[in-house]
C-alpha cells in the first residue's frame, strides 16, 4: 500500500522567504506526482501536476521536483506571501490518488 | 467556467439514519472520484466512474456505503446507517479524459457530521 508522508506538518516563516515542503513515498510505481493547495473550507486546487517521466514542474514562483527513484517530492515557494498561507497536499497517483496529510503553512506579513 | 460543485455543504444526521450526497462534475469530464477526509487524515480514495465503463469502487470502506452516477454526469454518494466514524469531509473531483494521469478538479466538499 502507498504511504505518503509530508514533513514539516507546520511551517510559520515571514513574508519574502523562500521555503521547501517536502513529500516522500514509499512505492516509486507512480504515474504522477501531484501537488495542491487546501484553503479552510474549500476544496483542493491543483497546484504542479509532475508525471513520472519528468523531473520538475514550475508554475509562477512554485517549482516542483521529482525523484521516482528515491520516492521524493519537494514543492519549492519563492518569495514566500501571507496569500501563500493554505494546507499544501501531495498526492501520488498509483491505483488511486494517494494523499499525505499535508503541511499546513502560515506565512507572516 | 463552472467547476465541481457539492451539495449540501454541510450535514448534521443522527447514528443509523441514510444520507444521500451530491456531486456535479465539471460540463464535459467523463471522470469523476469521490475522496474522504477525517479529522487527523489525508485524503482517502473512496470510488471512481469512468465514462460507462463498470465503477472502481475498491476504496469503498463498508457495504453501507455505495455510490452511483446517472448519465455520466451527476454522482450520489450514499451512506445507509450511518455511524460516528463516518463523521468527514466527502471530497468529489472530476476530470476530462478520465486517464489516471489527468489533472483532477476539486468540489468544495461536503462536510458530514454523525451526532
Amino acid at each position: 500500500k502507498q504511504e505518503v508522508t509530508q514533513i514539516p506538518a507546520a511551517l510559520s516563516v515571514p513574508e519574502g522567504e523562500n521555503l521547501v515542503l517536502n513529500c516522500s513515498f514509499t512505492d516509486s510505481a507512480i504515474y504522477n506526482l501531484q501537488w495542491f493547495r487546501q484553503d479552510p473550507g474549500k476544496g483542493l486546487t491543483s497546484l504542479l501536476l509532475i508525471q513520472s517521466s519528468q523531473r520538475e514542474q514550475t508554475s509562477g514562483r512554485l517549482n516542483a521536483s521529482l525523484d521516482k527513484s528515491s520516492g521524493r517530492s519537494t514543492l519549492y515557494i519563492a518569495a514566500s506571501q501571507p496569500g501563500d498561507s493554505a494546507t499544501y497536499l501531495c498526492a501520488a497517483l498509483t491505483y488511486a490518488l494517494n494523499f499525505g496529510k499535508g503541511t499546513s503553512l502560515l506565512v507572516t506579513p | 467556467g463552472a467547476g465541481v460543485s457539492q451539495s449540501p455543504s454541510n450535514k448534521v444526521t443522527e447514528k443509523g439514519k441514510d444520507v444521500e450526497l451530491r456531486c456535479d462534475p465539471i460540463s464535459g469530464h467523463t471522470a469523476l472520484y469521490w475522496y474522504r477526509q477525517s479529522l487527523g487524515q489525508g485524503l482517502e480514495f473512496l470510488i471512481y466512474f469512468q465514462g460507462n465503463s463498470a465503477p472502481d469502487k475498491s476504496g469503498l470502506p463498508s457495504d453501507r456505503f455505495s455510490a452511483e452516477r446517472t448519465g455520466g454526469s451527476v454522482s450520489t454518494l450514499t451512506i445507509q446507517r450511518t455511524q460516528q466514524e463516518d463523521s468527514a469531509v466527502y471530497l468529489c473531483a472530476s476530470s476530462l479524459a478520465g486517464a489516471r494521469t489527468d489533472t483532477q478538479y476539486f468540489g468544495p466538499g461536503t462536510r458530514l457530521t454523525v451526532l
